[in-house]
């Protein structure tokens, strides 16, 4: 069954600090998927990334970049020279896209990250 | 602009009522979905709808109804069954019936039980 495990709870780094949230995950699957979500306060989760298994190049976009390494079953995100605006709760979560997929999408518990001023 | 809006925002309710929480979507998306968050637990998966007339259950579906009689909407009924309902309330929708496309996600209606 698949699996998402981000063991951080809770992050706080002072403005400007480099910040790494760790996503690990599990899955039988050989093609599957795998996302970011941000939700700010205000409650809704925003789409950040999508990768799938079979491109494993590490992507920026801004102060934000992600490592996916197979080997380690591990897609990491990492936020360069945080801002305050960055605080929310990050998910990662993971789809399977395979024959013996579970159709479904399956969430981490997230990690809560605190940027102080 | 195109979107999904649940209402209400916060939503109220004594132990033993049955409660709906309304989801439209004007994406013309085909899949819906929704979630349940808990504090330290993120997002379960409730119930989630492919197609108009057709909806599967997740893994915490027990104590929850849903129906999908129009691809605009997706409510979900809290029933008096359900032995914690106080949670915030996620709805989603993608644009195909598979899981590879990202979730768009409505603004939440967090619900309270007493």
């Amino acid at each position: 069954a698949q699996k998402v495990t981000q063991a951080q709870t809770e992050i706080s780094v002072v403005e400007k600090e480099d910040v790494t949230l760790d996503c690990v995950y599990e899955t039988r699957d050989t093609t599957y998927y795998l996302f970011w979500y941000k939700q700010p306060p205000s409650g809704e989760l925003v789409f950040l990334i999508r990768r799938n298994s079979f491109d494993e190049q590490n992507e920026i976009s801004g102060r934000y970049s992600w490592n996916f390494q197979k080997s380690t079953s591990s897609f990491n995100f990492t936020i360069t020279a945080s801002q305050v605006v960055d605080s929310a709760v990050y998910f990662c979560a993971l789809s399977e896209a395979g024959v013996n997929r579970d159709d479904k999408i399956i969430f981490g518990k997230g990690t809560r990250l605190h940027i102080l001023p | 602009d195109g979107g999904i809006t649940q209402s209400p925002k916060y939503l109220f309710r004594k132990e033993g009522q049955n409660v709906t929480l309304s989801c439209e979507q004007n994406l013309n998306h085909d899949a819906m979905y929704w979630y349940r968050q808990d504090p330290g637990q993120g997002l379960r998966l409730i119930y989630y709808s492919q197609i108009v007339n057709d909806f599967q259950k997740g893994d915490i579906a027990e104590g929850y109804s849903v129906s999908r009689e129009k691809k605009e909407s997706f409510p979900l009924t809290v029933t008096s069954a359900q032995k914690n309902p106080t949670a915030f309330y996620l709805c989603a929708s993608s644009t195909t019936e598979n899981y590879n496309s990202p979730l768009h996600f409505g603004n939440g209606t967090r619900l309270t039980v007493t």
